[in-house]
């Protein structure tokens, strides 16, 4: 049974990095048929994708995001990571992970709050 | 960019049918998913690759895909199934990304 779980600060200040961590169950993330992807909710707003890991180390971002993210995979561990520099209000959200054996969602985390306030 | 239109609410008494649409350019040449959000929680993928369903998800949930709106239809809507519903389809034309519709608020009367 393959469960996702995030972890990390629950406020961070503006300007800073956030930095989480999606601890894999269920599955090696070092596996050649997942993606393992970040997905973030801003309250009362809609679903934004983030971006996939593959398990080659092979990532890709959305376009809105790109200049500030990078997602790093850690086989050791059977993690996955998230970091987002520059965070200012606009990145307050619930930040997902999720794994997928295919271009979707299939498996999600239940999601952790980050709030950027100083 | 891809952009995918979701109405931002549908309303629904118990036992008939919703229907929710989403739609794209050409979308039928997509495949889209669907997910499931009940407030406080993660959201649950109903239908994937257009009308195919994840185990354990009643058959009442049903999905379609033609021309430029794909469709989720619910038949015997129990309240257990007001949520917010997303489509989602991944766009490989411009950009390699995932794009989300903006999602649709379904009430149970």
């Amino acid at each position: 049974q393959v469960q996702l779980q995030e972890s990390g600060p629950g406020l961070v200040k503006p300007s800073e990095t956030l930095s989480l961590t999606c601890t894999v169950s269920g599955f090696p993330v070092s596996s050649n048929t997942y993606y393992l992807s970040w997905i973030r909710q801003s309250p009362g707003k809609g679903l934004e994708w983030i971006g996939y890991i593959y398990y080659s180390g092979s990532a890709t971002y959305n376009p809105s995001l790109t200049s500030r993210v990078t997602i790093s995979i850690d086989t050791s561990k059977n993690q996955f990571s998230l970091k987002l520099r520059s965070m200012t209000a606009a990145d307050t959200a619930v930040y997902y992970c999720a794994c997928s054996s295919g271009r979707l969602f299939d498996s999600w985390g239940q999601g952790t709050l980050v709030t950027v306030s100083s | 960019s891809y952009v995918l239109t979701q109405s931002p609410s549908v309303s629904v008494a118990p036992g008939r049918t919703a229907r929710m649409t989403c739609g794209g350019n050409k979308i039928e040449t997509k495949s889209v998913h669907w997910y499931q959000q009940k407030p406080g929680q993660a959201p649950v993928l109903v239908i994937y690759y257009d009308s195919d369903r994840p185990s354990g998800i009643p058959e009442r949930f049903s999905g379609s895909n033609s021309g430029n709106t794909a469709t989720l239809t619910i038949t015997g809507v129990e309240a257990g199934d007001e949520a917010d519903y997303y489509c989602q389809v991944w766009d490989s034309t411009s950009d390699d990304q995932a794009v989300f519709g903006g999602g649709t608020k379904l009430t149970v009367l």
